[in-house]
């Protein structure tokens, strides 16, 4: 299956760690992207590659990568960083296939 | 910086074509490839396809029998095609800069998005 599976929600206290997990069959040929959506807002490329992160994205955003699981972290969490955040890979023919989503809220 | 645009009807007749385009500003639209993203209200997003500038297409096969993907360089833009539409095509629509790297792939820019909704 090409399915990525992504843990609905997540909870954070303000300044704290949060990890969001991204696991599919395909993560173990391909790494994976990630985005962070806020409402009613386009998604932001807040991770891609093995663990870069583009021009203007803080340092607390970080990726790693185990098995048929990809992870971003977010150390120190701020409370403009509460957002919903995908995953996306690809599949052996190219295909693209985004995670379930998960919604961060920063308590 | 990369700026993208979508444009198109909000309102489509179900069984019609959908037809959007999106226009790229602020660098030229040859070498890359470029994709169309969709997401349903509430929910989660979903592949549709992509497009290199040089025509080559790739389509999300659960979609790959209605959908068409082209691209005009002479006007930096692509668009996307969507024949027999539903209800269920109801969905923001986004198109986005797709970058290949090593071992995947990711999209740098994105464009505002645009609602499409299928009613009679």
């Amino acid at each position: 299956s090409s399915d990525l599976t992504q843990d609905p929600t997540v909870s954070v206290a303000l300044g704290q760690t949060v990890r969001i997990t991204c696991q599919g069959d395909n993560l173990r040929s391909f790494y994976a992207s990630w985005y962070q959506q806020k409402p009613g807002q386009s998604p932001v490329l807040v991770i891609y590659g093995r663990n870069n992160r583009p021009s203007g994205i803080p340092d607390r955003f970080s990726g790693s990568r185990s098995g048929n699981t990809v992870s971003l972290t977010i150390t120190g969490a701020q409370a403009e960083d509460e957002a919903d955040y995908f995953c996306n890979s690809r599949d052996s023919s190219g295909n693209g296939v985004f995670g379930t989503g998960t919604r961060v809220t920063v308590l | 910086q990369v700026q993208l645009q979508e444009s198109g009807p909000g309102l489509v007749k179900p069984s019609e074509t959908l037809s959007l385009t999106c226009t790229v500003s602020g660098g030229s639209i040859s070498s890359y490839y470029w994709s169309w993203i969709r997401q349903s209200p509430g929910k989660g997003l979903e592949w549709i396809g992509y497009i290199y500038y040089s025509g080559t297409t790739n389509y999300n096969p659960s979609l790959k029998s209605r959908v068409t993907i082209s691209i005009d360089t002479s006007k930096n833009q692509f668009s996307l095609r969507l024949s027999s539409v539903t209800a269920a095509d109801t969905a923001v629509y986004y198109c986005a800069r797709r970058i290949p790297d090593t071992m995947g792939y990711y999209l740098d820019f994105w464009g505002q998005g645009t609602l499409v909704t299928v009613s009679s």
